[in-house]
């Protein structure tokens, strides 16, 4: 069965400072892996994902993540945190299981960025 | 151009009501999901509907039924509400019918509380 975790429940990091929400999967077949955002009261919002090709995407608001296929990770990163990137975000792999999409999200990483 | 709009935005129920959770999307996309968002557990798949006229099954099916009523709209319908259906539910829809990369967009959400 697939699965996606994030190890951690919160992160929190000092604006200017880099930082990294982690995400490590287990899928089957080859995965197709998903940021999203969620702000309080708010559905999720499309910040990158993976596909193929390049291990480094980058997406929205100046974050990227890198796959990593021997570590089956999908880290997410930005060079310099804002206090306005303090959200929730969720990790997702998508997967083909039997002629049918199966998709999983991650429980979710509060990030809180400190002024 | 709205995106994906759910109404209502917050319901509550008693044990044993009936509702139904509307959805629509204006961006002609053919794939329409619903899910259920609980504390720790990120988002769960309840069902999707991969084009008109079609739905399949996710993750937590039980206690729940859905309709494609047109390409537009993806209700959820609670035949018999119970509180372990409170939850926060959100409709997603994405372009492709099958393409696993497709990004989803997601609505504002449904708070419902069931007591």
């Amino acid at each position: 069965a697939q699965s996606v975790a994030q190890p951690e429940d919160q992160v929190n990091v000092a604006e200017g400072n880099p930082l990294t929400v982690k995400c490590t999967y287990s899928v089957s077949g080859n995965p197709y892996l998903f940021w999203y955002v969620q702000y309080p009261n708010r559905g999720l919002q499309f910040l990158l994902k993976y596909i193929t090709g390049d291990n480094l995407v980058k997406g929205s608001y100046g974050f990227e993540a890198e796959f990593n296929k021997s570590q089956t990770s999908f880290h997410l990163k930005k060079p310099s945190a804002l206090v306005s990137d303090s959200a929730l975000y969720f990790c997702a792999v998508r997967v083909l299981s039997g002629g049918y999409q199966k998709v999983t999200f991650g429980t979710g990483t509060k990030l809180q960025v400190i002024p | 151009n709205a995106g994906v709009t759910q109404t209502p935005k917050f319901q509550v129920l008693k044990t044993g009501q009936s509702m139904t959770l509307q959805c629509a999307q204006d961006m002609n996309h053919n794939s329409m999901y619903w899910y259920r968002q609980d504390p720790g557990m990120g988002l769960r798949l309840i069902y999707y509907s991969a084009s008109e006229g079609t739905t399949d099954k996710g993750e937590v099916p039980n206690g729940y039924n859905v309709s494609r009523l047109n390409k537009r709209e993806f209700s959820l319908r609670l035949e018999s509400a119970a509180p372990s259906q409170t939850s926060v539910y959100f409709c997603a829809s994405s372009l492709a019918k099958t393409a696993l990369g497709e990004t989803q967009y997601f609505g504002p959400g449904t708070r419902l509380l069931v007591l």
